[in-house]
């Protein structure tokens, strides 16, 4: 069973770099799929941000492409996102997720909030 | 951009009740590549239906998707007080990518 779990910081100040992690168990990174990341301010609906396949290829949003980086790491069976110069747009429930590109994302962690603020 | 627009925003049904939620697109949509989710408070999104009427794996089958182009539609056909989410299609193109329709929010009449 395919089981997906962020971690990071809840609390990011404004104009700094926000950075999760999400830890995929029960099955390979680099097995395929695209793996992804999705957020949903508070209350607000979902936005994709990016998605990243195994081997480096990634796929980004354009509305927030100027300031995201993801990465993965197979030795730990992890990916990661970045967001540059957040601010409290940017206050939201991140999920990460599969899912084949193009395609539909299953499944999804838990989801973390992280909320941008001094 | 495709923008995908869901209607009703809101719909208020009783338990055994039929539901119907649409999901529009600015454009015509590839149907191989729609799809739509569950959503409850506090949880994260559940994939129902992909490719536009095929039910994922543990989706109960009076859940059903159907449509192609710029019309969607997922029916409950009989509303069990489980199914009482919010409700979101999501479709993938190559500009800008996956989006999301606002959601559909199905409350207990």
């Amino acid at each position: 069973q395919v089981q997906l779990q962020e971690s990071g910081p809840g609390l990011v100040k404004p104009s700094e770099t926000l950075s999760l992690t999400c830890t995929v168990s029960g099955y390979s990174v680099s097995s395929g799929y695209y793996w992804g990341w999705i957020r949903q301010p508070p209350g607000k609906g979902l936005e994709w941000i990016g998605s990243m396949y195994y081997s480096g290829i990634t796929h980004y949003n354009p509305s927030l492409k100027s300031r995201v980086t993801m990465t993965v790491d197979t030795s730990k069976n992890q990916f990661s996102l970045k967001l540059s110069s957040v601010t409290a747009a940017d206050t939201a429930v991140y999920y990460c997720a599969r899912g084949p590109l193009p395609g539909w994302f299953d499944p999804w962690g838990q989801g973390t909030l992280v909320t941008v603020s001094s | 951009e495709i923008v995908l627009t869901q209607s009703p925003g809101t719909l208020s049904l009783s338990p055994g009740e039929r539901a119907t939620l649409s999901c529009r697109a600015s454009q015509s949509v590839s149907s191989t590549y729609l799809a739509w989710y569950q959503q409850k408070p506090g949880q994260a999104p559940r994939l129902l239906i992909y490719g536009a009427s095929s039910r994922a794996t543990g989706t109960p089958d009076r859940f059903s998707g159907s449509g192609s182009g710029t019309d969607f539609t997922l029916t409950i056909s009989r509303l069990e007080p489980e199914d009482f989410a919010v409700y979101y299609c999501q479709q993938y193109s190559r500009s800008p990518g996956y989006t999301f329709g606002q959601g559909t929010k199905l409350g207990i009449k």
